[in-house]
């Protein structure tokens, strides 16, 4: 069955960096889209950021762009999220999602999450 | 950006009542819209795709309809699970997510 199981969640406090790692199991991941949505505390959901299948396209959403950076190793795979120069306004669960087979499309699988905090 | 508005932020019924969810896109969405149900403490789950298409294991009573601006999730027959907050989603333009509707027991 279909599995992503988010890691590397935490405390950071303003300015830093953290990475999000997204393992994924259960279906073939070189073939899929794959995207980073996250929702902060009592909020909807937003999405962030899709890699396409070879890794070679990478959109952002403008909240994130610039800050946030999106890759995959489809040897392992895995996806990640490097997020640098966090803010408050950052801190919420993280959500990796398969996002279409071959073109983007919807999220059909959601890994757990991995709340992420920004404070001092 | 595409602006998806959900009605009602809340909708109060009863477990074996019909309910209708309503989403509003500020500009057309063809047919490219989604509903995720969201159960507290737990990620979404995808429910009706391409505005009325039901997902993998998604059961008869949700249903999707819809096409441009205006888009309706439809639960025939309320059960005690299905009492939890829905959201909308567009992949017209990008995507966005709408604000969520909060179904509760009345």
């Amino acid at each position: 069955q279909v599995q992503l199981v988010e890691s590397g969640g935490g405390l950071v406090k303003p300015g830093g960096s953290l990475r999000l790692s997204c393992a994924a199991s259960g279906f073939s991941f070189s073939d899929y889209y794959m995207s980073w949505i996250r929702q902060a505390p009592g909020k909807g959901l937003e999405w962030l950021s899709y890699i396409s299948t070879s890794g070679s396209t990478t959109y952002y959403t403008d909240s994130v762009k610039g800050r946030f950076t999106i890759s995959r190793d489809n040897a392992k795979n895995s996806l990640s999220l490097q997020m640098n120069s966090l803010r408050g306004d950052d801190t919420a669960v993280y959500y990796c999602a398969r996002t279409g087979r071959y073109t983007p499309d919807y999220f059909d699988y959601w890994g757990q999450g991995a709340l992420v905090t920004v404070s001092s | 950006e595409i602006v998806l508005t959900q009605s009602p932020a809340t909708l109060s019924l009863s477990p074996g009542e019909r309910a209708t969810l309503s989403c509003r896109a500020s500009q057309s969405v063809s047919s490219y819209l989604a509903w995720y149900q969201q159960k507290p403490g737990q990620a979404p789950r995808l429910l009706i795709y391409d505005a009325s298409n039901r997902a993998t294991g998604i059961p008869a009573r949700f249903s999707g309809s819809g096409s441009g601006t205006d888009f309706t999730l439809t639960i025939s027959s309320l059960e005690p699970e299905d009492f939890t907050v829905y959201y909308c989603q567009q992949r017209s333009n990008w995507y966005t997510f709408g604000q969520g509707t909060k179904l509760e027991i009345k």
